[in-house]
This record gives structure tokens, sequence and C-alpha cells, in this order.
């Protein structure tokens, strides 16, 4: 399964744009892209996956890049809630045939 | 629902002694999934079922772990016996395992080990 690699870090202003960035350029045509987040002591929360096209919910956008070798993920008006770690998956699972790797994600600053 | 419930919350133990971490998965979820989380390695899948049955065990640290799911909707992760080293925080997720490609996992709130 594709590996995927974020930075480490990212600060944002409150009330503007939190673009996290995240590549995996090894991705295969069936694994999707997911993120999670992760805020301070609590269990990862999904936020959005997507294949091929571009993906909208009442959290954040997620913008896939032609080739699929990378995707941004879009916090259109960061909140100081939205301080957390951000992680980007590759998931190509279905029942049997499942392999997860989780990097250390982004760690993603809002600040007032 | 009540999501994914893990108990216990916390646990302190002394190095040598059996560990038991466990794990409800929201209703109706066919695949069950266990983590542990570290400052130092992030998050690490251990184990995951499908069904009940275990799939792939290969991100076991070592034989002292064994998780089992004997039914749909319970399952354990027990350290015996503990070290230090495992100290971490373990989550469980679960998710419906059964809609092709992809799946959104659920995750409790963790367990925090702390072994001394």
């Amino acid at each position: 399964d594709a590996k995927t690699t974020q930075p480490p870090s990212m600060d944002c202003a409150e009330g503007r744009a939190a673009n996290l960035p995240c590549n995996h350029s090894t991705i295969s045509g069936n694994e999707y892209v997911y993120w999670y987040r992760q805020i301070h002591s609590q269990g990862p929360q999904y936020i959005i996956h997507g294949l091929k096209n571009n993906e909208t919910n009442e959290m954040a956008s997620l913008i896939i890049t032609e080739d699929r070798k990378s995707s941004t993920l879009i916090l259109p008006h960061a909140t100081l809630r939205d301080t957390a770690v951000y992680y980007c998956i590759a998931d190509a699972s279905a029942g049997n045939n499942r392999k997860l790797i989780w990097g250390l994600g982004t760690s993603l600053a809002v600040n007032p | 629902d009540a999501g994914v419930i893990q108990s216990p919350r916390h646990e302190v133990t002394e190095m040598g002694q059996e560990v038991t971490l466990r794990c409800k998965p929201i209703s109706g979820h066919n695949s069950l999934f266990w983590y542990r989380q570290t400052m130092m390695r992030g998050l690490e899948l251990l184990i995951y079922f499908n069904n009940n049955v275990p799939i792939d065990d290969s991100g076991m640290p070592e034989d002292r772990f064994s998780a089992k799911m004997p039914n749909a909707s319970f399952s354990t992760l027990k350290i015996q016996p503990s070290e230090p080293r495992d100290s971490a925080v373990y989550f469980c997720a679960s998710s419906l395992g059964d809609r092709g490609q992809g799946e959104t996992q659920y995750f409790g709130p963790g367990t925090r080990l702390l072994v001394l």
C-alpha cells in the first residue's frame, strides 16, 4: 500500500483557510485517500476521503491532483478547535485485504 | 449509537503483570482494529479482525501480545507479561467492513497504559 508523506507541523491564523498537503506518489489506482484528525488525547476522527475527484463535506474539502500523487485537505475557515494532528492515509481496504499505514501526521496549530 | 467503547480508560500496572484491554465495536460493524500509539512511532496497526476472524496480526509486536474476538460485539487485547516499553495509548476502531474499496474507521477513546 502507498505510503504518505506530510509536513510535521503547520500554523494557520484563525479564520483563514488551512491547506494541508500530502504526498502519496506510490498510490495505486484502487486506493482511496483518507483524512483523519486527532485532537489531543482523543481517538482519531474521520474527516473526508476521495478516490479521483475533489470532495467536499461540512468539515473540509479534499483536492486530489490529476495524477493522484498528492492531495490537499482544506479547512476553509480554521478555528481554534481545528488545532489537531491531521493524518493522510491511502486505503485500498476491503474485507480481507487491508493494509493501513499511518504516519506521524501534520500537527496543525490554529493561532488567534 | 454510543460509538466504540473501550475499557479501562486508564491502566497503571507493574512490569510482569497481565494486562487486558477491552473493546466493544459499533453495532453492525464487521471489522475491528487494534492500534497502539506512541510519540516515537505514531499510530501503528497491531491487528484487525473481519467477521470475528483475525485477518492480519503482522503488527503484533511479539508473543506477549494476543487478541481475541469471541463475538461480534467484543474484543480483547492481552499483554502477558507486560513491560515498560508497552506503555502507550491503545485504540480500538471499527468499520462496516463490507463496502468494497476504502473504509471509514470509527475510533474509541483509547486506553492509556502505563507499565512501571
